[in-house]
C-alpha cells in the first residue's frame, strides 16, 4: 500500500514568510510524530500526535512552530516568521501507535529559508 | 527516556559482517530495540526490533545480552549498498521518540 507521503518534497521561502507542510500517514495509523533533521545532523524529535491529540509539544523549537491533526489522518506543520536556522528536512512518520510500534518514515519536505 | 550511545562512524569493506553496537543504560523493563537505516535524501527505514537474546530476519540480526543494556546490530556480508547511517531506538512506550546521532557506516570495495 501506500507509505507516508510529504508535500512539497521542497520548499523554496523568505525570511519572515509563513510555510505549512503537510503529512499524509499510512491509513489506519493512528500515531503521527514530526521529526527535523539539519544537514548532516540526527533527527531532532519536535511533536507526536495519538489520534488528533499531541500529548507532548515540548520538543517544538519555538512558538512560531505548530502543528494540527484532524481527523486521525493528514497534519500539518505550520512555522510562522520563517528564520534561516529553521532551514533543514522535516520528516514524517506514522505507525500503529501500539507501543513498540515501528515508524514508517516518508521522504520528508527540504525547507530552505533565504 | 533512554538515552543511546553509537558510535559516530565506522568503516568495512564489501563482503565482511558489521556489528554496530549500541549503548542504553537506562532503559526500562517495557522498551524494545529498534534499529532504523537511512540513506540520504529519504526517511529512515525499519530494519530490525528486538526485545530480548536475538532476532533474526532476512536482512540483519539483533543481539541483545540479558541486561539489555546494549543491542548489537549485525549485518551480514555488506556490499557498497549499504553504506547509510543506522540509528538505534529505544523506547515505546510514550510517544516522545528520541534519536540518537546514528553511525555512519562506510563500506568500501
Amino acid at each position: 500500500g501506500a507509505g507516508v507521503s510529504q508535500s512539497p518534497s521542497n520548499k523554496v521561502t523568505e525570511k519572515g514568510k509563513d510555510v505549512e507542510l503537510r503529512c499524509d500517514p499510512i491509513s489506519g495509523h493512528t500515531a503521527l510524530y514530526w521529526y527535523r533533521q539539519s544537514l548532516g545532523q540526527g533527527l531532532e524529535f519536535l511533536i507526536y500526535f495519538q489520534g488528533n491529540s499531541a500529548p507532548d509539544k515540548s520538543g517544538l523549537p519555538s512558538d512560531r512552530f505548530s502543528a494540527e491533526r484532524t481527523g486521525g489522518s493528514v497534519s500539518t506543520l505550520t512555522i510562522q516568521r520563517t528564520q534561516q536556522e529553521d532551514s533543514a528536512v522535516y520528516l514524517c512518520a506514522s505507525s500503529l501507535g501500539g507501543p513498540n510500534s515501528p515508524l514508517h518514515f516518508g521522504n520528508g519536505t527540504r525547507l530552505t529559508v533565504t | 527516556l533512554a538515552k543511546t550511545t553509537q558510535p559516530i562512524s565506522m568503516d568495512s569493506y564489501e563482503g565482511q559482517e558489521v556489528n554496530i553496537t549500541c549503548s542504553h543504560n537506562n532503559i526500562a523493563t517495557n522498551d524494545y530495540i529498534t534499529w532504523y537505516q537511512q540513506f540520504p535524501s529519504q526517511g529512515p527505514r525499519f530494519i530490525i526490533q528486538g526485545y530480548k537474546t536475538k532476532v533474526t530476519n532476512e536482512v540483519a540480526s539483533l543481539f541483545i545480552p540479558a541486561d539489555r543494556k546494549s543491542s548489537t546490530l549485525s549485518l551480514p556480508r555488506v556490499s557498497l549498498s549499504d553504506t547509510a547511517v543506522y540509528y538505534c531506538l529505544v523506547g515505546g512506550n510514550t510517544g516522545k521518540l528520541i534519536f540518537g546521532q546514528g553511525t555512519t557506516l562506510q563500506v568500501k570495495p
